[in-house]
């Protein structure tokens, strides 16, 4: 059983574009949602986490959308860049409970001029 | 301050050859883990552990040992290699607690690209 699903598989957006990836989870004691973003022949480095207390969670271009109620969440990009081509992977985690993270399939995203 | 170093960077073995992945860190984390990546499949936890000495089993523990001697160290062994170990293995390493999560989450390393054939 999967415990995140991460939708797309990958994603196309133009320069200055919005890129959205979403991502639910079934178990709710999850508490700590991060993202990761990964480069080719790099291991994956943490974009941005959020709290299930929180509904949005901002830095810089990338926000975290937060619905406890549906167990979703989903990262946005605004002003989407050729640097932000990366394979992006959403995560959940029982920290409380000392549960390692646990990935989703990922999304490649592209971003092109 | 060098991170998560793993070691080897590539390896080729032969089915039924074994062989250890290093990992090592030296942020005084006391969470490790080692996940493999496959295509398609993101990245899926093999084994864990919260402290030295005290390791636990992911989600594909199947042929893969590890053990925990040091805060520092958590090696990978592969008992005895097949093919479908044929994959890129991740560590990483994390403070413990919600809040260090939160800013500083896992440091990965850069991977070891192992193939099996």
């Amino acid at each position: 059983q999967q415990q995140v699903k991460q939708s797309p598989q990958s994603l196309i957006v133009q320069k200055g574009g919005i890129s959205i990836i979403n991502c639910a989870y079934e178990n709710t004691a999850f508490d700590y949602f991060p993202w990761y973003q990964q480069f080719p022949g790099k291991g994956p480095a943490l974009l941005i986490a959020i709290r299930p207390d929180v509904s949005e969670k901002k830095e810089g271009r990338f926000t975290i959308s937060f619905n406890k109620s549906a167990k979703q969440f989903s990262l946005h990009i605004m002003d989407s860049q050729p640097g932000d081509s990366a394979t992006y992977f959403c995560a959940a985690s029982m920290v409380t409970g000392n549960t390692p993270l646990v990935f989703g399939k990922g999304t490649r995203l592209s971003v092109i001029a | 301050n060098a991170g998560v170093t793993q070691t080897p960077k590539f390896q080729v073995l032969k089915t039924g050859q074994s062989m250890t992945l290093q990992c090592a860190q030296d942020m005084n984390h006391e969470y490790m883990s080692w996940y493999r990546q496959d295509p398609g499949m993101g990245l899926r936890l093999i084994h864990y552990s919260v402290g030295a000495g005290i390791t636990d089993q992911g989600e594909v523990p199947n042929g893969y040992n590890v053990s925990r001697s040091t805060t520092e160290d958590f090696p990978l062994r592969l008992l005895s290699a097949a093919p479908s170990q044929t994959s890129v293995y991740f560590c990483a390493s994390s403070y413990s607690g919600l809040r260090s999560l939160e800013y500083y989450g896992y440091t990965f390393g850069s991977g070891t690209r192992l193939t099996v054939v």
